[in-house]
Parts: structure tokens; C-alpha cells; sequence
């Protein structure tokens, strides 16, 4: 059983281009959240997702951000028109329900530096 | 104050030493993670406990989710144990996403 999956793993994009970060659950598992670490800084939430649902977004910041989790495929997050500011490192987890009593896997994370 | 606070922020042990990492926050419910984070890797989850001790090789996490206290101990340290460690409740309406504490860097020397 594969773990979370996440692609790609270093991503380098110039100032206004768009990032787009993937993240594969485990098998089985249909919650997904990302979570944000800033360079020399602790990690903070972005988004939790259920399958075609956005559940709770109060993490994202309210420009230029957006995820989704289609029926089909994995995950994606979308940065649209980057900043030096976004430079940091992506995370993903998933659970294979909702709820304080299950755990979250966590992926290897992507990367991002903005050049 | 951080919601999520945890001690020491840095530890430096000798290996074979004992370790403890304590960890309070005043947010959350039920159920709380520890994790492990290499230098520039990625994030392995130890342990997510809700109550009472969880043992795993020469790891060990207690909490007390009354006191919102939660520890984790490290026996016969490795050098291989240096890493980041970061206390993570469950919050949200429903626990379903986590906040995260500072971490306590962990350097173990042979």
C-alpha cells in the first residue's frame, strides 16, 4: 500500500507564473488536507477536502490559492500568479475518514521556490 | 500566547541519554499528533494518541487531555533520532485538521 503521494517534489517558478501541486492519497483514503511550512517557520493549515468537497478553506489565503479534489485523480493546489512569498515547502496528509480519531499520513511535500 | 506551546525549543543530548519533550496548548480536541521532521524531509507521524501512553520501540507519548499536557520521551537516544519534533492537536469543529507547535529541535552527539 503506497503511501501519500506528492508531485512534484521541487518545483521552481518565476514571479506570475503558476504553480499547480499534487498530492495522491493513500489507497482507501478519500480526506485530504494540505498544510503550508514557510522557511524557518512552523506548519499551518491551508484546506481539508473530501472528495469533489471543499470542507474547511480557512486556512488559504484569499488570493490567488485554490484546491480541489475531483471525483477522479489526485488533489491539486493552485497557486496562481506566484510571489517570492509563496516560496515554501507543501504539504499533504490524508485520512481515511473524518474525525479527531483518525490519523493523518503524511506525503514527502513539494518544494516551492520562487525565483 | 501560541495555542500550541511546546519545550525545550532546542535540546542537545548525549546518546544513550533519556529525552523528554513537553508540549501544552489550550486549543483543541480529543486527540493529539506527534511528528518527526528531518532537516529539509519530509513529515513522519509517531504517534496520535487521546488518552493515556503509547509505546513504540524507544519512543513513548502520554497525554492528559483534562490538563491539555501531552510528552514525548525519547530512551537510549541515537544520533539517528536527531530531528524536529512538533506537538499537533486535533481542532477544527470537528478535529479534523491540526495545530501545529514551533517544534523542539533535537541534536543527539555520539
Amino acid at each position: 500500500n503506497a503511501g501519500v503521494m506528492q508531485n512534484p517534489r521541487h518545483l521552481v517558478r518565476r514571479r506570475g507564473q503558476e504553480a499547480r501541486l499534487r498530492c495522491s492519497p493513500m489507497k482507501g483514503h478519500s480526506h485530504v488536507y494540505w498544510y503550508r511550512q514557510l522557511p524557518e517557520e512552523g506548519l499551518k493549515f491551508m484546506v481539508y477536502l473530501q472528495k469533489e468537497n471543499i470542507i474547511d478553506e480557512s486556512g488559504m489565503p484569499k488570493e490567488r490559492f485554490s484546491a480541489e479534489f475531483p471525483k477522479e485523480g489526485p488533489s491539486i493546489l493552485r497557486i496562481q500568479q506566484v510571489v517570492r512569498g509563496d516560496s515554501a515547502a507543501y504539504f499533504c496528509a490524508s485520512s481515511p475518514l473524518q474525525g479527531p480519531s483518525n490519523e493523518q499520513f503524511f506525503g514527502p511535500g513539494t518544494r516551492l521556490t520562487v525565483l | 500566547k501560541n495555542e500550541v506551546e511546546q519545550s525545550p525549543q532546542n535540546l542537545t543530548a548525549q546518546e544513550g541519554e533519556f529525552i523528554t519533550i513537553n508540549c501544552s496548548y489550550s486549543v483543541g480536541i480529543s486527540a493529539l499528533h506527534w511528528l518527526q521532521q528531518h532537516p529539509g524531509g519530509g513529515i513522519v507521524s509517531l504517534f496520535m494518541l487521546s488518552s493515556g501512553k503509547k509505546k513504540h520501540g524507544r519512543l513513548i507519548a502520554t497525554i492528559n487531555i483534562q490538563e491539555k499536557h501531552s510528552s514525548l520521551h525519547i530512551t537510549a537516544s541515537h544520533p539517528r533520532d536527531s530531528a524536529v519534533y512538533i506537538c499537533a492537536p486535533r481542532t477544527g469543529a470537528a478535529g479534523n485538521k491540526l495545530t501545529f507547535g514551533g517544534g523542539t529541535r533535537v541534536l543527539v552527539k555520539p
